[in-house]
């Protein structure tokens, strides 16, 4: 099926460990994002990618790092994982605005 | 920066009956869009209904209607014939035209009553 995907689905992290999510599209969409889900805080841009090659911070982006080295993959690390970082995260793209965004089904990751 | 605010974080509708959920933003941009996005327990994000700012015309999706007012800037979706399917946490969210990162509000949460 088109569209995106995330994995892992779940992962539980000890603080101070490293992980990396990764997130695949197939739509060939220019833009990539990286969100966190908290309660009662709605969805916060981490980081994005405008194309191949490219990063920038977004809304949250202390603790993370991101990589877009193919244009279907987008990364997203923690080097040291910490508690505050447990959360959901979505990935998505876009080809551009009319047309929303697309977003994958969400990693839950908790950190202990 | 810009802002959306979703005031009602809980809303409950009896099935069949009509409900309707709020959203404004805050912006200085005059060309934008706004969508509302739909998360079932199933965790996915799923597009419910978009609105290019330039367009007078409230976007209609089925069921699912916008009251678009730009002076005022909000954004209230209207959800008819309610169904127990369409219980899940609702998001507002903004893009500048110039721009693609997509910023949310904090969802309102549908119950729905049988």
């Amino acid at each position: 099926n088109a569209g995106v995907t995330q994995t892992p689905k779940f992962r539980v992290l000890k603080t101070g460990q490293s992980m990396t999510l990764l997130c695949a599209q197939d739509m060939n969409h220019e833009y990539m994002y990286w969100y966190r889900q908290d309660p009662g805080m709605g969805l916060r841009l981490i980081h994005y990618s405008v194309g191949e090659g490219t990063t920038a911070k977004g809304e949250v982006p202390d603790g993370y790092n991101v990589s877009r080295l193919k244009k279907q993959n987008f990364l997203l690390g923690l080097e040291s994982a910490a508690p505050s970082q447990t959360s959901v995260y979505f990935c998505a793209s876009s080809y551009g605005q009319v047309n929303g965004y697309t977003f994958g089904s969400g990693t839950r990751l908790t950190v202990v | 920066a810009q802002t959306v605010t979703q005031s009602q974080p809980e809303m409950s509708v009896q099935e069949a009956e009509t409900v309707t959920l709020s959203c404004t933003y805050d912006t200085s941009e005059s060309d934008y869009y706004l969508f509302w996005y739909k998360q079932p327990p199933s965790r996915q994000m799923i597009l419910v209904i978009r609105q290019e700012a330039y367009k007078q015309q409230n976007a209609t999706e089925n069921r699912f209607s916008v009251n678009f007012q730009k002076a005022a800037k909000s954004f209230s979706l209207k959800i008819s014939d309610s169904q127990l399917g369409d219980a899940a946490m609702y998001f507002c969210a903004y893009v500048r035209g110039s721009n693609y990162k997509l910023t949310f509000g904090k969802g309102t949460l549908l119950t729905v009553n049988p």
